[in-house]
């Protein structure tokens, strides 16, 4: 499947433990998106990463949440210490770079990974 | 900045109504635009898109056309069917180094 590839797909995590969510890119791809969905709303968006580079995380809450996306392996959303209201879809899209570095628009989604926090 | 406004949902239809979803947008320049669905329990993917102005993005019976002059970008089909029943959302992309923007989404639920 050369689709975006997300892991875990369930994650139960206990107040004030780790969660690590992992998201492979299509292939070829080198621009990632982070997107945190709660149940019946909106997308919203966390973080946009190039290769080793944070390009906008304005999204993304100050404290407690990091992501990195390396020169090799998979983009990693981080939130430490969690807490009921980080459970929620987290979602991970990529789409190509272009000449100059730039994104084409067109994203192309994973399937998800719903974390849920008891 | 960038913005996309989509109409509130949820909306309700019969089976073989009219549907429109409306999206209207802020930006700068001259953005691509796109639709969005999610069915339940996955992730999106692209239903279509447009790239410049007059343009018709079309797809699945679905169709939206680039509006400039009303920056708008509204979503339509003739008749829809039960399977269509999901959230669409409506995003652009200004180009160059921003993030690509979505609206909240429009649920959409089509009854027999």
């Amino acid at each position: 499947n050369a689709g975006v590839m997300q892991n875990p797909r369930h994650l139960v995590r206990r107040r004030g433990q780790e969660a690590r969510l992992r998201c492979s890119p299509m292939k070829g791809h080198s621009h990632v998106y982070w997107y945190r969905q709660l149940p019946e709303e909106g997308l919203k968006f966390m973080v946009y990463l190039q290769k080793e580079n944070i390009i906008d995380e304005s999204g993304m809450p100050k404290e407690r949440f990091s992501a990195e996306f390396p020169k090799e392996g998979p983009s990693i959303l981080r939130i430490q210490q969690v807490v009921r209201g980080d459970s929620a879809a987290y979602f991970c899209a990529s789409s190509e770079g272009i000449a100059g570095g730039r994104n084409t628009g067109e994203l192309f989604f994973g399937e998800g990974s719903r974390l849920t926090v008891l | 900045g960038n913005s996309v406004t989509q109409m509130e949902g949820p909306v309700t239809l019969s089976e073989e109504a009219f549907l429109t979803i409306n999206c209207t947008y802020t930006a700068t320049g001259y953005p691509s635009l796109f639709w969005y669905v999610q069915y339940p329990g996955e992730g999106l993917q692209l239903l279509l898109k447009a790239t410049k102005a007059d343009d018709k993005g079309s797809n699945k019976g679905f169709e939206a056309t680039y509006r400039k002059e009303t920056t708008s970008f509204h979503l339509e089909k003739g008749s829809v069917q039960v399977s269509d029943s999901a959230v669409y959302f409506c995003a652009l992309d200004s180009g160059g180094y921003q993030k690509v923007t979505f609206g909240t989404g429009t649920k959409l639920q089509v009854i027999p």
